[in-house]
């Protein structure tokens, strides 16, 4: 069965590095996102991206976060200069087009910024 | 925006047993609500949804039903076994925007 798949799954940084998390979607799936869940919270929405462009996006997702799909399989989110507060899992999921708005979940990066 | 509630935080039942965990959504454009069960570790699974224009819809075990009118939704689970164990996240979109989830349910079904 196909499935989202992410690496790394655990990325130890420290405070003001650059990050990259790298996702690659189910291969028919054309809509892309990336959540994150602080230990014991709820699952937040940062961003979406369709046909190579951001198509919603959170208040979480600042400038210090961007996209890309720099090929055809992977999809990467990037944290510019990372604080202590972004210290979460990290999940990317895909959806098929059309109307059907089933999110399938990659397996999580967790973040750990000291 | 969207807000999505969820309980209860936890629920602890006997093997066998029925577990109803309930959501409600703000937004009466909300048209999709999907159930992900999250195990230790792993991504949310999703395992049952429902659109606005069903009431309910099961699948095995799984049963979801949806009130438009009182804008709640409940995932119903009969009989439970004990790799039912997990926590559960209810969520509502509107189209095909971002899903807001529910702030999830530990379940744990005691053999």
């Amino acid at each position: 069965e196909p499935e989202v798949t992410q690496t790394p799954s655990h990325q130890v940084t420290q405070m003001g590095q650059e990050v990259i998390l790298r996702c690659v979607p189910i291969s028919n799936h054309l809509y892309f996102y990336w959540y994150r869940q602080i230990l014991g919270q709820k699952v937040e929405f940062l961003v979406s991206f369709y046909n190579n462009e951001i198509s919603e996006k959170s208040e979480i997702f600042d400038d210090q976060f961007s996209v890309e799909r720099p090929d055809g399989s992977n999809f990467t989110l990037k944290i510019r200069s990372t604080k202590l507060e972004d210290s979460a899992m990290y999940f990317c999921a895909s959806s098929e087009a059309g109307l059907v708005n089933e999110q399938y979940f990659g397996p999580g990066t967790r973040l750990t910024v000291t | 925006g969207e807000n999505v509630e969820q309980h209860p935080s936890t629920l602890s039942v006997q093997e066998g047993d029925s577990a109803v965990i309930k959501c409600t959504y703000s937004d009466s454009a909300s048209n999709y609500f999907p159930w992900y069960k999250q195990e230790l570790g792993k991504g949310p699974q999703l395992i049952i949804d429902i659109r606005s224009n069903v009431g309910e819809k099961k699948d095995q075990r799984i049963a979801v039903t949806l009130n438009k009118t009182a804008k709640h939704f409940s995932l119903h689970i009969t009989e439970t076994q004990p790799e039912d164990s997990a926590v559960y996240f209810c969520a509502a979109s509107k189209g095909r925007r971002a899903l807001t989830f529910g702030s999830g349910t530990r379940l744990q079904v005691q053999p």
